[in-house]
């Protein structure tokens, strides 16, 4: 069965601090999504990561992905209250994507304290 | 707007009802899908079209869930005989065949009492 795994599920940080967020997978997909959900609120597409040593970056956010170790990462350079969020992985369900349905992980609540 | 949009936003009903929600995918994005997202869980899938074609369809989509998309543009998604268990986010999302993302709808969140 193919499994997403994200850790940790929850984080508190204190602004200006520097963590990351991983994600493990157990497929062979090298394709790797992520997002961001506010409370109470749909899915915001944050990186899509297309192949191995993929890194993205977008503000202070930057996402990586290694296919042979199954890996991605979120870092989060000096947080800020703004970036209080779930993060959510996902890969796609199927090898190659031909159906594009995507598997998730249980998210990483991100909570940023002044 | 051209996202993904869902109606309604919010749904209540009781227990033994059925309810029927509404996704209008991007335009010309051919492929449309269907995820449950129950509270602190990521999004689980449910269900896919291809155009007006149900090609795929989780274990997790019992047999008082019934999806369709007759003209292979907007979908509908109906829940029968509703249970306290299927109180969840209903998100759909849209995505063009070959394409690297999947954009999110608003959702549809449904609370059974």
């Amino acid at each position: 069965e193919l499994k997403v795994e994200q850790n940790p599920l929850f984080l508190s940080m204190q602004e200006g601090k520097n963590y990351t967020i991983y994600c493990n997978y157990s497929t062979t997909s090298d394709r790797l999504y992520w997002y961001r959900q506010d409370p109470g609120k749909s899915l915001e597409s944050l990186f899509v990561l297309l192949s191995n040593g993929a890194v993205k970056q977008e503000g202070r956010l930057m996402a990586s992905l290694d296919t042979k170790a199954r890996l991605s990462t979120l870092h989060i350079t000096a947080a800020v209250h703004d970036l209080s969020a779930t993060y959510f992985c996902a890969v796609d369900g199927d090898y190659g994507g031909s159906q594009g349905n995507l598997i998730f992980g249980k998210g990483t609540k991100l909570s940023v304290k002044p | 707007d051209t996202g993904v949009s869902q109606d309604p936003r919010h749904k209540i009903t009781k227990r033994g009802q059925n309810v029927t929600f509404r996704c209008d995918p991007i335009s010309e994005h051919n492929r449309l899908y269907w995820y449950r997202q129950t509270l602190g869980q990521g999004p689980e899938f449910l269900t896919y079209f291809q155009n007006e074609a149900q090609l795929e369809k989780s274990r997790l989509l019992s047999d008082r869930f019934s999806a369709e998309r007759p003209k292979g543009s907007f979908s509908t998604l109906e829940i029968q005989r509703t249970e306290q268990g299927d109180s969840a986010m209903y998100l759909c999302a849209s995505r063009l065949t070959g394409g690297n993302e999947q954009f999110f709808g608003p959702g549809t969140r449904l609370t059974v009492l």
